[in-house]
């Protein structure tokens, strides 16, 4: 497909335990972004990428969070030692710019359950 | 940074009924994007609204930019099942990152 990737849909982690998660953006797109969302809940901005250049990552919520993109294509989110509080659903989103206007793309996001 | 309030949070209707969801903040918009997310889905982009008192109409949806690009509202006619969602405004920042409201979960029942 062309669209956004992300894997797993679904992860169970039992607290203290480390997470990866994995976006596949959209071939070509330069921007990446990741945002965390509660349940019923709006996304919140955690950081972002232009290419392999993280250049904002002032939403990640603690230092046991860490994003990155190696080659500009691929990106994992790490969290470590997890936490209750982080259970949510992670989404990941890549946009290009064209003609001055920038839309991003959603995957179906990662679904975190920490018990 | 800019807070966008959405009202109502939540909305259940029968099918056949209008109804309007509303997202306002302190400051101006430089544009303002709706999107639509299903369960167990990313949100996807309806509309971009760019100039005060703009309206965009996307079949039985209208979107308006109020004049002051401080507040925008959502229409729809004749809701259906199908629109079932949780809707979501969003403000884009320099950066590109997107600032959203805490979004409208919309029931539609048949």
């Amino acid at each position: 497909g062309a669209g956004v990737s992300q894997s797993p849909r679904y992860k169970v982690a039992k607290r203290g335990q480390d997470v990866a998660l994995r976006c596949d953006p959209i071939s070509g797109h330069v921007s990446l972004f990741w945002y965390q969302q509660a349940l019923g809940q709006g996304p919140e901005f955690l950081t972002y990428f232009q290419n392999e250049a993280q250049l904002d990552k002032s939403g990640l919520p603690s230092d046991r969070f860490f994003a990155e993109r190696p080659e500009g294509s691929v990106s994992t989110l790490k969290i470590q030692r997890t936490q209750q509080e982080d259970s949510a659903v992670y989404l990941c989103a890549s946009s290009i710019r064209t003609s001055g206007v920038e839309t991003q793309y959603f995957g179906p996001g990662t679904r975190l359950l920490v018990l | 940074t800019q807070l966008l309030e959405q009202s109502p949070q939540f909305l259940s209707i029968q099918e056949g009924e209008n109804l309007t969801v509303y997202c306002n903040s302190s400051s101006v918009f430089s544009s303002l994007q709706w999107y639509r997310q299903e369960p167990g889905e990313g949100p996807v982009l309806l509309v971009t609204v760019v100039t005060g008192g703009e309206v965009k109409k996307l079949k039985r949806l209208t979107f308006q930019f109020g004049d002051a690009r401080k507040d925008s509202s959502l229409h729809i006619t004749a809701a259906q099942p199908g629109d079932t969602g949780l809707y979501l405004c969003a403000s884009s920042s320099n950066t590109g990152k997107l600032i959203f409201g805490q979004g409208t979960t919309l029931q539609v029942k048949p």
